[in-house]
């Protein structure tokens, strides 16, 4: 079955403690990209990636790194989380290119509930 | 990108059209519209894109004014289960980079 998946799906953390969320994609997609979401705030999004080892920062990447050695994994990193990243994350991956020009639909996983204490 | 204004919520009478406005009056000429929706906390689900020309496929229909400043997705007989948020999203196509912003999107209750 075609698939975004992450891990864990639920975390509790303290501040300060490094974690890191995994995505991993079955679908061959060039694309991958994380979001997070906040009440009020919508879909924001952090980083993304073209393809292995080539990212660039979203609109909110403070705080966050990413990774891209592998063409189906694409790791969220929080070196030093704080209260304020307190979030759902989500883990999305498309095509790089699509026939009409456009931007292909983008596949999303079933988010990562984060709470830093 | 061009900026989105969709309405807040809307309500559906279950087995009625659903029309959903967006507004993007800034949009250029090549930026393609793009429809997803979000059903309770699960990740986003993409409906539809189109450039100029109206588009349909199984899930729904998208109109696109002739100026193109907005767009009216169209769920032809809600169901219950299409209670969601729906985003209307304007950007580039893939050669302009693949930033992607999501605005606050419209919730729409259907009822029975």
């Amino acid at each position: 079955e075609a698939q975004v998946t992450q891990n864990p799906r639920y975390l509790i953390t303290v501040t300060g403690k490094k974690l890191t969320v995994t995505c991993s994609q079955n679908m061959n997609h060039e694309y991958m990209s994380w979001y997070r979401q906040d009440p009020g705030l919508g879909l924001r999004q952090i980083y993304y990636s073209m393809n292995v080892e080539v990212t660039d920062k979203g609109d909110v990447p403070e705080g966050y790194k990413v990774s891209r050695k592998e063409k189906r994994n694409f790791p969220l990193i929080l070196e030093s989380p704080s209260p304020n990243q307190t979030s759902l994350y989500f883990c999305a991956s498309s095509l790089l290119y699509s026939r009409d020009g456009g931007y292909n639909e983008q596949f999303f996983g079933p988010g990562t509930r984060l709470t830093v204490l | 990108d061009a900026k989105t204004t969709q309405p807040t919520s809307m309500d559906c009478a279950e087995g009625r059209a659903a029309n959903l406005p967006c507004n993007h009056s800034t949009i250029s000429g090549n930026e393609y519209v793009y429809w997803y929706r979000q059903i309770h906390s699960q990740g986003p689900q993409y409906i539809i894109h189109g450039l100029k020309n109206n588009e349909t496929n199984e899930m729904a229909s998208l109109i696109i004014t002739e100026d193109r400043k907005s767009s009216t997705l169209i769920l032809p007989h809600a169901t219950l289960r299409d209670t969601a948020v729906y985003y209307c999203i304007v950007r580039v196509g893939w050669a302009g980079g693949f930033k992607t912003i999501f605005g606050a999107g419209t919730r729409l209750f259907v009822k029975a």
